[in-house]
């Protein structure tokens, strides 16, 4: 069946730090994969998606390449602020087009 | 802007007992969900509904039932609370398909079952 794998957490960066959070997926036919945030108390948000191979999904800074060929769609920050600290969560569509959600990874940034 | 509006936002049962989660959405979207989250876990999809008077069951809809009476409204009723349901419950909404439209989520529920 589908599924979403991401990395444990929880991941603590100083500030400006170069961030990465690894999310690996299986499914069957090509889903769109998606990076939900959830920031503290708060319910999750859409922070990007992409939906079809190679494509590069960007928002605030947050960037993931949908990699058909190793099934990873990677977030990556180049430089990490105090306010990026929340819960990340990867996430695909399964062929009934409902979202199938990773475990999520825990970044702490301090300053 | 309410967007998803989730209530109560913590709740403690005991055993056997009842009660409903409410959720209300005011973007007049189609499609509405019920989410719970574990720690350390992802997302489980409990119910959804693709419009009112229309329901279904996601991936762990037992102990759990919906209704979805009008457009705005998606109630989550516990009818014999189980330790086993002690989570954090998230309701969201979206215009169309979750997997081609964004997902808009309430700020959840904790609930306890001791």
């Amino acid at each position: 069946g589908n599924s979403v794998t991401q990395m444990e957490g929880p991941v603590t960066l100083s500030e400006e730090a170069f961030l990465t959070i690894n999310c690996t997926y299986t499914a069957t036919g090509y889903p769109s994969l998606f990076w939900y945030v959830q920031y503290p108390g708060e319910g999750l948000q859409l922070l990007l998606k992409a939906t079809k191979a190679d494509d590069k999904g960007s928002n605030k800074g947050f960037e993931a390449t949908y990699r058909k060929e190793t099934t990873s769609f990677h977030l990556e920050k180049g430089s990490v602020q105090v306010s990026d600290s929340a819960v990340y969560f990867c996430a695909l569509t399964n062929q009934g087009g409902k979202l199938i959600f990773g475990q999520g990874t825990e970044l702490s940034v301090k300053p | 802007n309410a967007g998803v509006t989730q209530t109560p936002k913590f709740r403690i049962l005991k055993i056997g007992q009842s009660m409903t989660l409410q959720c209300t959405q005011d973007m007049n979207h189609n499609y509405m969900y019920w989410y719970r989250q574990d720690p350390g876990m992802g997302l489980k999809l409990i119910y959804y509904s693709v419009g009112a008077g229309i329901t279904d069951k996601g991936e762990v809809p037992n102990g759990y039932n919906v209704s979805r009476s009008t457009t705005e409204d998606f109630p989550l009723r516990l009818e014999l609370a189980a330790p086993s349901q002690t989570s954090v419950y998230f309701c969201a909404s979206s215009y169309g398909r979750g997997g081609e439209e964004k997902l808009f989520f309430g700020s959840g529920t904790q609930l306890s079952v001791l």
